[in-house]
């Protein structure tokens, strides 16, 4: 496709259980974010990869967090024993490299609710 | 840390109304300074931004300037229409050597709705 795609577009769970966010960035795009946009919160950065390698987890709010990418395209990233607070939409932005003014390609997002 | 403050919303303007979103950073150094729009349903998307102070950044009828002495990026439109109803952000980003420069600080977003 043309543009970042995410998938499923909504998500519900239940507490406890385990979910996986899809995110296929724009062919041939090297750098790929993630980034969680709660209610009243703004955008909280997550993880960033440059190619297969995730130079930057900082942004992972606990160790039932995790995410990987496969062949420098899609990525995944998981949670693990969902809570209530991992209520939230879930964004992935892609850009042809990193760094600099480059701009960011940004997926409709993933609206997570856990139950 | 880096931190951006934008004005709370919701807006609601009726159209060819004057908009102005103020947005006011904190940062280390020199970053540059953007708007993103998420219209309903879309993805965030790049509306403008500014590189260096006095910059003026400009795109649909949208304008936002770089004040380094106020710190600050104010959204402004002299005249909305209905399709600008959205979601923006303010956003820096810190350009330095030797790496980190990837890493995009938001702030909370202003949802704006223009009334026919």
């Amino acid at each position: 496709g043309a543009g970042v795609s995410q998938s499923p577009s909504n998500k519900v769970t239940e507490k406890g259980k385990d979910v996986e966010l899809r995110c296929d960035p724009i062919s041939g795009h090297t750098a790929l974010y993630w980034y969680r946009q709660s209610l009243g919160q703004g955008l909280e950065f997550l993880i960033y990869f440059q190619g297969n390698s995730a130079p930057d987890k900082s942004g992972l709010p606990s160790d039932r967090f995790s995410a990987e990418r496969t062949g420098g395209s899609v990525s995944t990233l998981t949670i693990q024993r969902t809570q209530q607070e991992d209520s939230a939409v879930y964004l992935c932005a892609s850009s042809f490299r990193q760094g600099g003014n480059e701009k960011l390609f940004f997926g409709s997002g993933t609206q997570l609710s856990v139950l | 840390g880096d931190s951006v403050t934008q004005m709370e919303g919701p807006v609601t303007l009726s159209e060819e109304a004057f908009l102005t979103i103020n947005c006011t950073y904190t940062a280390t150094g020199y970053p540059s300074l953007f708007w993103y729009v998420q219209y309903p349903g879309e993805g965030l998307q790049l509306l403008l931004k500014a590189t260096k102070a006095d910059d003026k950044g400009s795109n649909k009828g949208f304008e936002a300037t770089y004040r380094k002495e106020t710190t600050s990026f104010h959204l402004e439109k002299g005249s909305v229409q209905v399709s600008d109803s959205a979601v923006y952000f303010c956003a820096l980003k810190r350009i330095r050597s030797g790496g980190s420069n990837y890493k995009l600080t938001f702030g909370k977003g202003t949802l704006l709705t223009v009334n026919p």
